[in-house]
């Protein structure tokens, strides 16, 4: 799976759009882009995953650029309870044995503050 | 769907002592994963099964270690001989689906403590 590269941590204020970029310039044309966050002491937490299109849900938006080398994961209205470790996994959507596990780096802790 | 449990959350054992965790995945998921985490880590990939084969294990995965998924439903991860570097968050995941359908749901986590 490719690697990626993620800024150590991130601030936001309250009710602005949280932007949370992630590099991941070796992807292969078959890896997904997910993202899943962790709160403090719980298990990692879905968000949202893409291809090549962007995506929305009612957690958050994902923008893949062009050449899918980077993406961005949108909040559009941070709250206090979107503190967290934000991860952005690249996973292969198929082939081998192994293709299911994600491989979690350092992530960025987004704090949003009032 | 209660989504994934985990028993217990937490546990202390003394160095030397055999632990085991549950995981009970999203019904009806037919592949279900391990994963370790410690502090101030990302969690990593420990081994997963798909029904109940064991498909892949991690060399993270030590001969103290075995995890087991009798009749494809929950599973159980055994640490044998606990050391002091087995302290960590344990993790279960569940997923249903290939490919671009596949997203692993986490369990709250198991997290252990050798003294």
């Amino acid at each position: 799976d490719a690697k990626t590269t993620q800024p150590p941590s991130m601030d936001c204020a309250e009710g602005r759009a949280a932007n949370l970029p992630c590099n991941h310039s070796t992807i292969s044309g078959n890896e997904y882009v997910y993202w899943y966050r962790q709160i403090h002491s719980q298990g990692p937490q879905y968000i949202i995953h893409g291809l090549k299109n962007n995506e929305t849900n009612e957690m958050a938006s994902l923008i893949i650029t062009e050449d899918r080398k980077s993406s961005t994961l949108i909040l559009p209205h941070a709250t206090l309870r979107d503190t967290a470790v934000y991860y952005c996994i690249v996973r292969a959507n198929a082939g081998g044995t192994s293709y299911g596990k994600l491989t979690f780096g350092q992530g960025t802790i987004l704090t949003v503050h009032p | 769907d209660t989504g994934v449990s985990q028993d217990p959350r937490h546990k202390i054992t003394k160095r030397g002592q055999n632990v085991t965790f549950r995981c009970d995945p999203i019904s009806e998921h037919n592949r279900l994963y391990w994963y370790r985490q410690t502090l101030g880590q990302g969690p990593e990939f420990l081994t997963y099964f798909q029904n109940e084969a064991q498909l892949e294990k991690s060399r993270l995965l030590s001969d103290r270690f075995s995890a087991e998924r009798p009749k494809g439903s929950f599973s159980t991860l055994e640490i044998q001989r606990t050391e002091q570097g087995d302290s960590a968050m344990y993790l279960c995941a569940s997923s249903q689906g290939w490919g671009g359908q596949e997203t692993q749901y986490f369990g709250p986590g198991t997290r252990l403590l050798v003294l």
